[in-house]
């Protein structure tokens, strides 16, 4: 168990459908990172908070959004939904103040699987 | 052109076999390099990272960071096959800039 811990485990939806993905970072840490892996593309970096706030913005879709909350936990809404949003979404955190490019790390959660029929 | 590119494989050995993974890079800017190992069915784990260019060496792992070729590697010593996973490197300029952009990652098999 990597601390990271991400609900659910899997979800299948319908086009057109909203699902919320959820995230509680390891204790002590204050970033959460979103990332995206599908098979094609690999990792995508969507979307960082830092004790609440917004600190860095990837390839996020506009029908995709995501907030992190005073306890830190993380929520990554996806919206109208498609076929193509279907991959594993990863959620991750770090323990160094949010530097976690220099080195640190991330500790990552399990995912949570979306699929998209 | 993607920043990172790495072979997706996959790598098949027999156990005890050196292991050679790769990866190349554009950006110039990247000073921070990391490899990380995901099993099947779960996130990625960080296995090593370096600074700028150079040798870094963890047991039977040895990570290698050539910044005048952007090229980076990873070698793993007589193999086990619960090195069986996929392998991906990541980068970032560090400095305070988060984002970490990985590789699509090496699918690897060490056969017993």
């Amino acid at each position: 168990d990597s601390g990271v811990t991400q609900t659910p485990k899997h979800l299948i939806t319908a086009t057109g459908q909203r699902v919320t993905l959820r995230c509680s970072p390891r204790s002590g840490d204050l970033s959460v990172y979103w990332y995206q892996q599908s098979l094609d593309q690999g990792l995508q970096f969507l979307i960082q908070y830092y004790n609440g706030e917004e600190r860095a913005k990837g390839n996020i879709l506009e029908r995709f959004s995501a907030q992190q909350f005073p306890d830190l936990h993380s929520e990554l809404n996806l919206s109208s939904l498609e076929l193509g949003d279907s991959a594993l979404y990863f959620c991750a955190s770090s323990a160094d103040r949010g530097r976690a490019g220099e080195g640190y790390g991330y500790t990552f959660g399990s995912g949570t699987r979306l699929t998209v029929v | 052109q993607k920043e990172v590119e790495q072979d997706p494989g996959p790598l098949s050995v027999p156990e005890g076999a050196i292991v050679s993974l790769n990866c190349t890079y554009s950006n110039s800017a990247f000073q921070y390099f990391m490899w990380y190992r995901q099993y099947s069915r779960k996130g990625p784990e960080l296995l090593m990272y370096t600074y700028s260019s150079g040798n870094k060496e963890d047991g039977r792992f040895t990570a290698q960071v050539d910044k005048s070729s952007k090229y980076i590697s990873l070698f793993i010593r007589d193999s086990q096959p619960s090195d069986s996973a996929t392998y991906l490197c990541a980068m970032s300029r560090g400095g305070g800039y988060q984002k970490v952009t990985f590789g699509i990652g090496t699918k690897l098999q060490v056969i017993p």
